[in-house]
């Protein structure tokens, strides 16, 4: 089992509030994604980092951020939520070279009002 | 691009007998190649991988996929499936041009009937 945490699991708010979402990793791994994901759908790259200061955005156009201050953190910010960021959001972690495995969190499913 | 295919929404197999989930994808160049497993609401668990070397690889769980290259296929097989397989998979794909990062495919459902 991969050592990578997210929280809140489940958070129901209402439009236009302020939410950030919390990922954090024991592992030591210098890569850390965000994917969106609807219900048994597909999942979607919105913002990954190579460390520390480094953040990217993914294939998919999101209108949240992402701050990676420290190795095990990689918290997502939506300042103001509408009803369209109703989704589950999915962090993951690896190390850095390209065929490792990535680890995910449990998910966090966010319902905006 | 990088791309990747799941023909199938749904699978459905009698517990016992083998089962196959189909992926096919697309890369530029050498791929490396994922399986990865998701029950209701929660994370996806990894299953397997290739990266090089023999083109059958041994999972998780009894699962294990071939590597064709000719067909660029990594179907996901299991030669006794069992009630607690169901769930939803994904098939994902990589290569050294697109760097660590994961394109999916959209997901086959698996349902395993007693």
């Amino acid at each position: 089992e991969a050592d990578i945490y997210q929280t809140p699991r489940y958070l129901v708010i209402g439009t236009g509030k302020k939410i950030t979402l919390e990922c954090s990793q024991t592992m030591g791994h210098d890569k850390m994604y965000w994917y969106q994901q609807d219900p048994g759908m597909e999942l979607h790259l919105i913002h990954y980092s190579y460390g520390v200061n480094s953040t990217e955005k993914g294939d998919l156009s999101s209108e949240s951020t992402v701050s990676r201050i420290r190795t095990e953190h990689f918290p997502l910010t939506l300042e103001s939520a509408r009803p369209s960021h109703t989704s589950q959001y999915l962090c993951a972690s690896s190390v850095a070279a390209a065929g490792n495995t990535i680890y995910f969190g449990e998910g966090s499913w966010l319902t905006v009002v | 691009a990088q791309s990747v295919a799941q023909p199938e929404d749904q699978v459905n197999v009698a517990e016992g007998n083998p089962l196959t989930v189909k992926c096919t994808y697309s890369v530029s160049g050498n791929p490396y190649l994922f399986w990865y497993v998701q029950y209701p609401n929660r994370g996806l668990q990894f299953l397997l991988k290739y990266i090089t070397g023999d083109n059958l690889v041994k999972g998780s769980y009894g699962f294990e996929a071939e590597f064709n290259k000719s067909q660029t296929s990594f179907h996901l097989k299991k030669p006794s499936a069992l009630v607690s397989d169901s769930a939803l998979y994904f098939c994902a794909v990589s290569d050294m041009e697109y760097g660590n990062k994961l394109v999916f495919g959209a997901g086959t459902i698996l349902r395993v009937k007693s």
